[in-house]
């Protein structure tokens, strides 16, 4: 089972601000992604990443970017935070081929105001 | 790309009782993952079930690569099973296609 470490868990913060989310894995997983979800609702893939210093926009148009320096790490930054970024982001890896299983992190709940 | 339907949308159970959650692909896959997502939203992975049965519990996965479609069990359905189930599947090297999922509510 991959660990997966989201921070933070929740977020509340006013409209403007910078926003990094972070998520971190200790699995040496190639494959990083960022979903996007209103509770309950459907997953949104926004970003991935399939090594250091290659990144990817998912099929849901988003403001948001990332970067993946170190495999470990995929951060995803709101440069300028709104009310329409309030959502649950989750973040999720899994290994080298094809056939291998994804695994999730907890999930960051973002709320703007 | 892969299209995902899942049904049925919404499913409300009386504990105990049994159902069958399905997953049709529009095409092949050589993923495919059923996920329950509880209700403070995190996603657990069920099964990794690209072909053939597995069985964890009370809980138990076919898929049949062939046909396209994939079925989750719930036996003695309780109500810590209530929440969304999601599937998802893919082939190469193109990311995960999720379903839009079954919410399930499981009532005393």
């Amino acid at each position: 089972e991959a660990d997966i470490y989201q921070t933070p868990r929740y977020l509340v913060i006013g409209t403007g601000k910078k926003i990094t989310l972070e998520c971190s894995q200790t699995m040496g997983h190639d494959k990083m992604y960022w979903y996007q979800q209103d509770p309950g609702m459907e997953l949104h893939l926004i970003h991935y990443s399939y090594g250091v210093n290659s990144t990817e926009k998912g099929d849901l148009s988003s403001e948001s970017t990332v970067s993946r320096i170190r495999t470990e790490h995929f951060p995803l930054t709101l440069e300028s935070a709104r009310p329409s970024h309030t959502s649950q982001y989750l973040c999720a890896t899994s290994g080298r081929n094809s056939n291998q299983p994804q695994h999730f992190g907890d999930g960051t709940r973002l709320s703007i105001l | 790309g892969i299209q995902v339907e899942q049904s049925p949308p919404d499913l409300i159970l009386q504990e105990g009782a049994n159902s069958t959650l399905r997953c049709n692909f529009s095409d092949s896959v050589n993923n495919l993952q059923w996920f329950h997502q509880n209700p403070w939203g995190q996603l657990i992975n069920l099964f990794y079930i690209p072909s053939g049965t597995k069985q964890n519990g009370r809980l138990s996965a076919t898929t049949v690569a062939t046909e396209r479609y994939s079925l989750l069990y719930i036996s003695s359905s309780q109500t810590t099973d209530s929440g969304v189930y999601f599937c998802a599947g893919g082939s190469g090297n193109t990311p995960l296609v999720f379903g839009k999922g079954t919410r399930l509510s499981v009532i005393a």
